[in-house]
């Protein structure tokens, strides 16, 4: 079957660094997605990795290892707005999205 | 539109009676997704639109749940016979197809009682 794992809470404080990982399985791959939810709110778009690497954007960085079938997203200089879950989310050969139940991040002042 | 927009954004309905939801996307997506997310978890595929045509409905979970999309743009999920599991969040998404980015709606939150 399909599988995305990844932690299902994480506490961080404002300022510091964090880093959230993703495990798949999935049948075929064609990307890795991280979203972002704040609460009652729809997921909004982070990064898509379809080759190994990191990929940066500003705050926010994402790793992926096909190989491994994992994935990391980076958040840096947290801030209290960054709370919110980050869901990971894998496209599979039939380029439907399989989605992981979501990573709560906690910040604390 | 300028986004994906989902009405109603609420919905309160007594068991056993019949709702539709509604989702209109981004002009011009061609791809249309309906999800369902209950609290905590991650959203739980439940059909996927190519044009007017459904191109994979293997995640309605039983034959109470219905989607059209008659001319391939504005979407209804329709619920016959509704019961206290079927409340969540049902959240709609568009894109070009293959694309890296799905759009959201702000979803409707279906509550039976």
């Amino acid at each position: 079957g399909q599988n995305i794992d990844q932690p299902t809470e994480m506490t961080a404080t404002e300022g510091a660094i964090v880093q959230i990982n993703c495990t798949y399985q999935t049948s075929g791959f064609n990307g890795l997605f991280w979203y972002q939810q704040h609460a009652g709110e729809a997921p909004t778009f982070l990064s898509y990795n379809v080759l190994d690497g990191l990929e940066e954007k500003g705050r926010f960085s994402s790793f992926l290892s096909r190989s491994k079938g994992y994935s990391y997203l980076l958040l840096k200089e947290l801030q209290m707005k960054d709370s919110a879950s980050y869901l990971c989310a894998v496209m599979d050969s039939n380029y439907q999205l399989i989605w992981g139940a979501g990573t709560k991040l906690i910040i604390k002042p | 539109g300028a986004g994906v927009s989902q009405t109603p954004s609420n919905k309160v309905t007594e068991k056993g009676k019949y709702v539709e939801l509604r989702c209109d996307p981004i002009s011009g997506h061609t791809a249309l997704y309906w999800y369902r997310q209950s609290l905590g978890q991650g959203p739980e595929f439940l059909i996927y639109f190519q044009g007017t045509g459904a191109a994979d409905d293997s995640g309605l979970p039983n034959d109470r749940f219905f989607a059209v999309r008659p001319e391939g743009s504005v979407s209804t999920l329709k619920i016959q016979r509704t019961e206290r599991g079927d409340s969540a969040v049902y959240l709609c998404a568009s894109n070009f197809p293959r694309s890296t980015e799905a759009f959201f709606g702000q979803g409707t939150r279906l509550t039976v009682v």
